[in-house]
This record gives structure tokens, C-alpha cells and sequence, in this order.
């Protein structure tokens, strides 16, 4: 069982915005910051969000994320069908003095 | 071009041992913190080890504290995690990463392709 919660699954039609929430605690989400990966099949995990809300190089504006509390949201607007993967949040945990992730979310593309 | 590449990977017995090697190159490795995460067939990420970059500090998860150690050579741009007393729980594809976490100077990750552990008889 992952110490951050997400949804297992999300879906929307191209051009949707979709939203896949990411929950913890005090010890990670609520004093850290938190981090978005995109996984693609067969593939490393790539970067979509650091620091909350920070886009590396790269990464299109399409994606965005944000932090309140013990909480945090990736949003994916304008869909499209490239974007159907497994999405993770993370964030460092104070308890364990390392990072720790969600179960991630599957985005289907319908 | 910025690489991570790790090897050592491979089919072993419960209760053996391997060790994993993660090359870096195309950044100042010595700078940074790495960290082992690993991914069991169909499951999510999960965090095994950190480095600092000097070496002098070290961490694990719980499910292998006092069974893997990390270590680095700066030197080689090498980091090492040796895996002891293997469980079947143990496979995954492991991944060597220089990430942004707790890393202020740094604004994208670096992940290494992975290389798959498979622990069975």
C-alpha cells in the first residue's frame, strides 16, 4: 500500500481538462514539497512537475500542478492521445527520510 | 547528453546476491545525491536507497535496510548498491536516479533505464 494516495484510474475525451489528486500527510505532502512523473509502458518514469507547480524544459504548459494542505492536483488540459500513461505523485517524507510515491493513476484517453 | 545507465541485473536465488552499478556521465555527478527506486512487475515506484554526494550519509527503505548498502565512487562516476539475502519480493526493475527532491540547484531528473532483478528458484 502506497503512502500517497491517487486514484487508480482517470479518463476524459481529447481536448477535456482531466484532474488526478494526489493525497498524504503532515509528514510529506503537508511539509514538502510534491513531484509529477509520467510513465509511459516499458519506459522510466519522466518529470511532468517539480516543486509543486515547476515545468522542467520541455514539458508542455498543457500540464500543471499544485499543492494545499496535505493534498496535491496534476492537471492535464487539452487531452490528447499521447497523454494515456501512468501518472505518480511523490514527495519527500520527513518519517523516512526519502521520497515517497502514490499507487499512480492509469489516464485513459477515450 | 546527460546518462544514467545502470547494469548487474539479472535472475538470482532466494538468498543470494547481486550488486547493481549505475554509471553516470554528461553531468557533475559528484554535486548530487543519487537514489535506487524500484518498480515490481505492474506496481507503482517505490524508494530503496539515497547517497549523498560525498558518500558520508546513507539511507534505505525499511524492506531492505540491513540487506543492501549503497556506496559511490566519484572518481568513476559509479554508484554501487549491493543486494544481500534476496527475496522473491525483491524483483523489480531498479532504477538509479539524480532527482530533483530535496536538490534545490537542480530543475529536471535524471533516470536511468532500469535493469530487471528477478529473484526465483
Amino acid at each position: 500500500q502506497s503512502v500517497l494516495t491517487q486514484p487508480p484510474s482517470a479518463s476524459g475525451t481529447p481536448g477535456q481538462t482531466v484532474t488526478i489528486s494526489c493525497s498524504g500527510s503532515s509528514s510529506n505532502i503537508g511539509s514538502n514539497s510534491v513531484y509529477w512523473y509520467q510513465q509511459l509502458p516499458g519506459t522510466a518514469p519522466k518529470l511532468l512537475i517539480y516543486r509543486n507547480n515547476q515545468r522542467p524544459s520541455g514539458v508542455p504548459d498543457r500540464f500543471s500542478g499544485s499543492r494545499s494542505g496535505t493534498s496535491a492536483s496534476l492537471a492535464i488540459s487539452g487531452l490528447r492521445s499521447e497523454d494515456e500513461a501512468d501518472y505518480y505523485c511523490a514527495a519527500w517524507d520527513d518519517s523516512v527520510s526519502g521520497p515517497v510515491f502514490g499507487g499512480g493513476t492509469k489516464l485513459t484517453v477515450l | 547528453e546527460v546518462q544514467l545507465v545502470e547494469s548487474g541485473g539479472g535472475l538470482v536465488q532466494p538468498g543470494g546476491s547481486l550488486r547493481l552499478s549505475c554509471a553516470a556521465s554528461g553531468f557533475a555527478f559528484r554535486n548530487y545525491s543519487i537514489h535506487w527506486v524500484r518498480q515490481a512487475p505492474g506496481m507503482g515506484l517505490v524508494w530503496i536507497s539515497r547517497i549523498n554526494r560525498d558518500g558520508s550519509a546513507k539511507a534505505y527503505a525499511g524492506s531492505v535496510k540491513g540487506r543492501f548498502t549503497i556506496s559511490r565512487d566519484n572518481a568513476k562516476n559509479t554508484v554501487l548498491l549491493q543486494m544481500n539475502s534476496l527475496r522473491a519480493e525483491d524483483t523489480a526493475v531498479y532504477y538509479c536516479v539524480c532527482p530533483t527532491w530535496g536538490q534545490p540547484l537542480l530543475y529536471e531528473d535524471y533516470w536511468g533505464q532500469g535493469t530487471l532483478v528477478t529473484v526465483s528458484s
